[in-house]
């Protein structure tokens, strides 16, 4: 079985330039998810997505990030514009049904760097 | 405040040692708790599942416990080798999946 891929695997852009991250999840799986993992702490939930809609993007600030899941599979996430403070790991989860009930499998990650 | 506190938040074991580590939880109620392996580079792999009512699972040298009355799980990784260097993730599950902040376990030689 594929895994969740992502892409791509580092970028280094300067502050105030544009990003964005693509991410196919496993094939079958309806929920989606797009994480934040700066060095050192948990991964932190920015949006999740059922099927094509969004279920919670409580914690995604808006005003420069954006993310949308068209015919409910491949997924993009874009950072527009992106600042020091977003220099993490962006990972993207994929699950069968929402809410943990069943594993989530993540994606090897996309290490963004912002100078 | 995070409703999912681990520690200790780094440890350096000698390989072949043993070595517990924690995760305290606010969460109630909740549907499953799941320990969560990252290697540097990767993304997490789950480890092992527990739902309120289990006290106990085994994955190979791994064995989580969790204590539903004090809010607490541990897991616990037997007879350490170098490819068990990695943080540890506790997450506890209940509508939406809430993460620690990870253990940063090293084995050394």
């Amino acid at each position: 079985e594929a895994g969740v891929a992502q892409s791509p695997r580092y970028k280094i852009i300067e502050k105030r330039q544009s990003v964005a991250f693509w991410c196919n999840p496993i094939s079958g799986h309806a929920t989606l998810y797009w994480y934040q993992q700066i060095l050192g702490q948990g991964p932190k939930l920015l949006i999740q997505f059922q099927n094509n809609g969004v279920v919670d993007d409580s914690q995604l600030p808006k005003d420069r990030f954006s993310a949308e899941r068209l015919k409910g599979v491949d997924s993009t996430l874009k950072i527009q514009p992106a600042k020091l403070e977003d220099s993490a790991v962006y990972l993207c989860a994929s699950s069968l049904v929402p809410g943990g009930e069943t594993e989530a499998f993540f994606g090897q990650g996309t290490r963004l760097t912002v100078v | 405040k995070n409703q999912v506190e681990q520690s200790p938040q780094s440890l350096i074991i000698l390989e072949g040692k043993n070595c517990t580590l924690q995760c305290n939880y606010t969460v109630s109620p909740f549907s499953n708790l799941r320990w969560y392996k990252q290697d540097t580079g990767r993304g997490p792999v789950s480890l092992t599942i527990m739902t309120f009512s289990e006290n106990t699972k085994s994955n190979g040298r791994y064995t989580a416990t969790l204590d539903a009355d004090t809010k607490q799980s541990s897991l616990h990784i037997t007879a350490s080798q170098l490819s068990d260097s990695a943080s540890y993730i506790c997450v506890v599950n209940h509508n939406d999946m809430r993460f620690g902040a990870g253990t940063r376990l090293t084995v050394k030689p």
